[in-house]
């Protein structure tokens, strides 16, 4: 499977600024996806990242809210902006590799957010 | 779109025994069915998983079950051990959607 790393591992944040996660891959990966998993919950869905054009969001999230930028095949990143103590969170990079089996999915090591 | 259900959202076994965790999904179009264990404060490991042409599929001491026509599926854990204790989450793949749907998970806690 795919070797992936993100930054920061976690970080502790003032509400009103923005922070911004990398994903990075040891290769190059079909799709890149980006979720939330808040204290104690499942994991959902915020946008698949798109290799060269805008991100897909899911129903509850915007570009203004959470924009992403995929510049490659192996990186993304996810900027959570004007953040509010309710963005506390762990956001997990998410691949399907290109190399891999059909569908197979893979986490990253996530980054937990802590908003004051 | 999918919805995925999942029971029991606790579960306490003594070691050695089996565990059972149930799912349900909705979109009759899904196809892929993975099975992931998360760890206190780790990121959540792809441990078993399923396709639509499949009815069971075994790995070791797990094993999951896919029942097309009831739209469930279900994993099995023989001889449980501590280190089996997690969270355990079920999703479901839809080829249209292109992404995953996750069940809210179940606390698995193996006792000695």
């Amino acid at each position: 499977s795919a070797v992936i790393s993100q930054k920061p591992s976690r970080d502790i944040c003032q509400r009103g600024t923005s922070l911004t996660i990398q994903c990075q891959v040891d290769s190059q990966v079909t799709m890149m996806f980006w979720y939330r998993q808040q204290p104690g919950q499942s994991l959902t869905l915020i946008a698949t990242a798109n290799q060269g054009s805008e991100a897909t969001y899911e129903s509850g999230f915007v570009i203004d809210k959470f924009p992403i930028s995929r510049p490659n095949l192996t990186f993304s990143t996810l900027t959570v902006s004007n953040m509010s103590p309710e963005d506390s969170s762990i956001y997990l990079c998410s691949v399907v590799a290109s190399s891999g089996v059909m569908n197979e999915q893979f986490f990253g090591p996530g980054t937990r957010l802590t908003v004051l | 779109g999918e919805n995925v259900e999942q029971h029991p959202s606790t579960l306490s076994v003594q070691e050695g025994d089996s565990a059972v965790i149930k799912c349900t999904y909705s979109d009759s179009a899904s196809n892929y069915f993975p099975w992931y264990k998360q760890e206190l404060g780790k990121r959540p490991q792809l441990i078993i998983d399923i396709r639509s042409n499949v009815g069971e599929k075994k790995d070791q001491r797990i094993a999951v079950t896919l029942n097309k026509t009831a739209k469930h599926f279900s994993l099995h854990i023989t001889e449980t051990q501590p280190e089996d204790s997690a969270v355990y989450f079920c999703a479901a793949y839809t080829g249209g959607g292109n992404k995953l749907t996750f069940g809210t998970g179940t606390q698995l806690k193996v006792e000695l």
